[in-house]
């Protein structure tokens, strides 16, 4: 399975700024998706980062606050804009082989919102 | 949408212990994989199983997709066992939801020595 990194793995920060996460493959791969993990919830899917294209986000995800880019096969950031205390959540990539392959989930970035 | 309900919401086990866990969906399924979130909230893939049984260690699962459930069985039970169990499933339909993962809400697991 591929190897996959996040950078950063958790930071605290002040509400009303941003933080971009990547996620870095050390493969090529068709898939690459963006979770969300609410405090003691489950996973949520946020968006498909599409490799040249804008992503494709699901129902109560929208790009002003979720800005996504993928400029290759091997690499993607989401930037979370404007955070507020309820964006305080772990936010996970997972990448596929196929668009209904097994899904290998990244470390994941824990962030804090004060 | 699909729904994926897991149970039980939480299991407590002694060290040596054996346990299952299920996991119910609610329409026809492509694929269903079972995730193990550490404490460190690392999620490890531990059966890619849309049907059949598999096993690896003192894990196992198997999946009936005809009557919609999938086990997961774990045989004595280890302390670095704990975390959260996570079932995810591709729904068969097509639509928005399709080649998207659902994931279930997950069994917490504890262990005690």
């Amino acid at each position: 399975s591929a190897v996959i990194s996040q950078k950063p793995s958790r930071d605290i920060c002040q509400r009303g700024t941003s933080l971009t996460i990547q996620c870095q493959v050390d493969s090529q791969v068709t898939m690459m998706f963006w979770y969300r993990q609410q405090p003691g919830q489950s996973l949520t899917l946020i968006a498909t980062a599409n490799q040249g294209s804008e992503a494709t986000y699901e129902s109560g995800f929208v790009i002003d606050k979720f800005p996504i880019s993928r400029p290759n096969l091997t690499f993607s950031t989401l930037t979370v804009s404007n955070m507020s205390p309820e964006d305080s959540s772990i936010y996970l990539c997972s990448v596929g082989s196929g668009i209904l392959n097994e899904q290998f989930f990244g470390p994941g970035t824990r962030l804090t919102v004060l | 949408g699909i729904q994926v309900e897991q149970s039980p919401p939480d299991l407590i086990l002694q060290e040596g212990a054996n346990s299952t866990l299920r996991c119910n969906f609610s329409d026809s399924v492509n694929n269903l994989q079972w995730f193990h979130q550490n404490p460190w909230g690392q999620l490890i893939n531990l059966f890619y199983i849309p049907s059949g049984t598999k096993q690896n260690g003192r894990l196992s699962a198997t999946t009936v997709a005809t009557e919609r459930y999938s086990l997961l069985y774990i045989s004595s039970s280890q302390t670095t066992d704990s975390g959260v169990y996570f079932c995810a499933v591709y729904p068969r339909a097509g639509g928005t939801s399709y080649g998207k993962l659902t994931f279930g809400q997950g069994t917490i697991l504890t262990v005690h020595p």
